[in-house]
């Protein structure tokens, strides 16, 4: 079965410092992956994804993620994070092979940043 | 874009009732899913419906859970016979199978206390 794993549940950081959350699953296939964000008190949001091609992605506010297929990672970074990045962060993949996508999520990291 | 709308925002209701959520995905979407999220962790899987087919259901889905997406549009998910540990956030996502392998629109979900 899949899993997720997201090592830091809490982070702090002050504006203007780099981030970088951490993200390994255990699936022998292929894979999708993908991060999410939740602001307080909105829904999830997809911040960026990864079906294949270039393994550095780029998304929405200034988030990447490279996907290093040999460790199984999937690592979020931002150089310089803002206020307004305070949120939680989900890791999430599913089967590689199209269509469907049952998600399996991690527990979440919780990003706190100070002004 | 009017976003995956859930409803009710959050219910309160006695052990051993019923209980029943609804679901309006992103118009076009053909596909709809249904997540759970307790406190501490990731979204995580309970069942998916392409059009008004009911295609897999996580063994996380007891009997005493039923989906339905009559008209392949809106979805409800009703739980009978509440327990405590069915409290949780319910959340309800939707994708569109025109977009290739589009990402799922997570709505604001359903919180349920089962007291």
């Amino acid at each position: 079965a899949q899993s997720v794993s997201q090592h830091n549940h809490h982070v702090i950081l002050s504006e203007a410092a780099s981030l970088e959350l951490g993200c390994n699953y255990s699936y022998g296939g292929t894979v999708n992956l993908f991060w999410y964000v939740q602001y307080p008190g909105q829904h999830l949001q997809l911040l960026l994804k990864y079906f294949s091609g270039d393994p550095l992605v780029k998304g929405i506010k200034g988030f990447e993620a490279e996907f290093i297929k040999s460790k199984f990672s999937f690592n979020l970074r931002k150089p310089s994070v803002q206020w307004s990045d305070t949120a939680e962060y989900f890791c999430a993949v599913s089967p590689g092979f199209g269509g469907f996508q049952k998600l399996v999520f991690g527990t979440g990291t919780r990003l706190l940043v100070s002004p | 874009d009017t976003g995956v709308s859930q409803d009710p925002r959050h219910k309160i209701t006695k052990r051993g009732q019923n209980v029943t959520f609804r679901c309006d995905p992103i118009s076009e979407h053909n596909r709809l899913y249904w997540y759970r999220q307790t406190l501490g962790q990731g979204p995580e899987f309970l069942t998916y419906f392409q059009n008004e087919a009911q295609l897999e259901k996580s063994r996380l889905l007891s009997d005493r859970f039923s989906a339905e997406r009559p008209k392949g549009s809106f979805s409800t998910l009703e739980i009978q016979r509440t327990e405590q540990g069915d409290s949780a956030m319910y959340l309800c996502a939707s994708s569109s199978t025109e977009e290739g392998d589009s990402p799922l629109h997570f709505g604001n979900g359903t919180r349920l206390t089962v007291t």
